[in-house]
């Protein structure tokens, strides 16, 4: 869906174990963006990437690592450092024009990786 | 830090009935955008407002925000089994987006 796609669509964790969830996008949009959903929660953010080569932390990194190399890729790697990695995570997008520097630019989402630990 | 609360969380709505969800944040908010997110699904943009006292509508959804841009509300007139899903209000602050838990919606028909 718009332009975003994310792979797998379920993922399992082994305990001590590193996985990367994949997100694409060829929307050409500048800055991409990595939410956990919990039940019950809002998204909230982990990581955020306005640029190629570089990104920032979000409300909620530790435990995460992302990487981009390229524009239209920002993959999330879930390390075992993180504890409770059981949740659905979406990744989204956004042009960084003008718009973006408004703050008014829309999100657009993938359509999610539910990673769960065996 | 900033947070963005919603209230209710949940919602269950007879077919036909209308239904308000607020949003309220802890501090002014630049602009404030909504999104759905049906069952299963990812969040999708519905709207984004930017000025104080702002209202947009969406055929039979009417969006608020506050004149002081702390808060928003999402008012849905005769509501239909296909608006069930989550509403989330998002709402920015310098570079932050931080979305609010969701009013989940749920119809009775």
């Amino acid at each position: 869906d718009g332009g975003i796609t994310q792979s797998p669509k379920y993922l399992f964790r082994k305990e001590g174990q590193n996985v990367t969830l994949s997100c694409e996008q060829n929307l050409n949009h500048d800055a991409m963006y990595w939410y956990r959903q919990d039940p019950g929660q809002g998204l909230r953010l982990i990581y955020y990437s306005q640029i190629v080569n570089d990104f920032q932390k979000g409300d909620i990194a530790e435990g995460y690592s992302v990487s981009r190399e390229k524009k239209e890729s920002f993959p999330l790697t879930v390390t075992s450092a993180q504890k409770n990695p059981t949740a659905f995570y979406l990744c989204a997008s956004s042009p960084w024009e003008d718009g973006w520097l408004l703050g008014q630019e829309t999100q657009y989402f993938g359509p999610g990786t539910r990673l769960l630990v065996l | 830090g900033q947070q963005v609360m919603q209230i209710p969380q949940y919602q269950h709505v007879q077919e036909g009935e209308d239904f308000t969800t607020y949003c309220n944040s802890s501090t002014t908010l630049s602009n404030i955008q909504w999104y759905k997110q049906r069952p299963g699904g990812h969040p999708v943009f519905l709207i984004q407002l930017v000025k104080s006292g702002e209202v947009k509508k969406q055929k039979r959804l009417t969006f608020q925000f506050g004149e002081a841009k702390k808060n928003s509300s999402l008012h849905i007139t005769a509501t239909q089994t296909t608006d069930v899903g989550t509403y989330f209000c998002a709402g920015r602050n310098d570079y932050k987006l931080s979305f609010g838990a969701g009013t989940t919606v749920t119809v009775r028909a």
